[in-house]
């Protein structure tokens, strides 16, 4: 596709069901990224990912999140035992290559997590 | 660690008038400076971006210059349209390592007719 496709856009979800994310990011970039937006803040960094190695997950807010992007490309974020905190918009965003001073990253329209 | 702070919103201004969103920030070394713009229903794009200092970057109208002595990136237009209504963030990533961008809060504008 043209630009990064997440899926799916709205999600609710009861306390303690565990939720799945899906990104599709342009193809041929290297780069992957999760980040969390929570109402009224600016986008928060969760994970990274270099083809399939997931080089960076210190924002990951807890052992509930888990992020995996087996070939490269498609990347799946899952939110084990949902918490009402974990209400928030979640963007994935790509770029050609990761590490290039000042480069462009790309980012999807978002999938909106709400935790009754 | 890394940090940028950008003006509260909202910010409502009438059609031709300036515009100006503060920004300022907090790093190590040398980061990259941007501005990303998310309108109504869309993903979150790239306006402008400036890698040094005293770069300035621009598009669409809009201008920013990376102030190192004053740690700020302030976004300007001169004249702002209806369809420039949107949230706008500022953020920064590391020189080193990958791109992992830090953000601002966001600063809404509404521009009315």
């Amino acid at each position: 596709g043209a630009g990064v496709s997440q899926s799916p856009r709205y999600k609710v979800a009861k306390r303690g069901q565990d939720v799945a994310l899906r990104c599709d990011p342009i193809s041929g970039h290297v780069s992957l990224f999760w980040y969390q937006q929570a109402l009224g803040q600016g986008p928060e960094f969760l994970t990274y990912f270099q083809n399939e190695a997931q080089l960076d997950k210190s924002g990951l807010p807890s052992d509930r999140f888990f992020a995996e992007r087996p070939e490269g490309s498609v990347s799946t974020l899952k939110i084990q035992r949902t918490q009402q905190e974990d209400s928030a918009v979640y963007l994935c965003a790509s770029s050609l290559e990761g590490t290039v001073r000042g480069g462009e990253l790309f980012f999807g329209e978002g999938s909106r997590l709400t935790v009754l | 660690g890394d940090s940028v702070t950008q003006m509260e919103g909202p910010v409502t201004l009438s059609e031709e008038a300036f515009l100006t969103i503060n920004c300022t920030y907090t790093a190590t070394g040398y980061p990259s400076l941007f501005w990303y713009v998310q309108y109504p229903g869309e993903g979150l794009q790239l306006l402008l971006k400036a890698t040094k200092a005293d770069d300035k970057g621009s598009n669409k109208g809009f201008e920013a210059t990376y102030r190192k002595e004053t740690t700020s990136f302030h976004l300007e237009k001169g004249s702002v349209q209806v369809s420039d209504s949107a949230v706008y963030f500022c953020a920064l990533s590391a020189n080193t390592g990958f791109q992992k961008l830090v953000f601002g809060t966001g600063t809404r504008l509404l521009v009315s007719p």
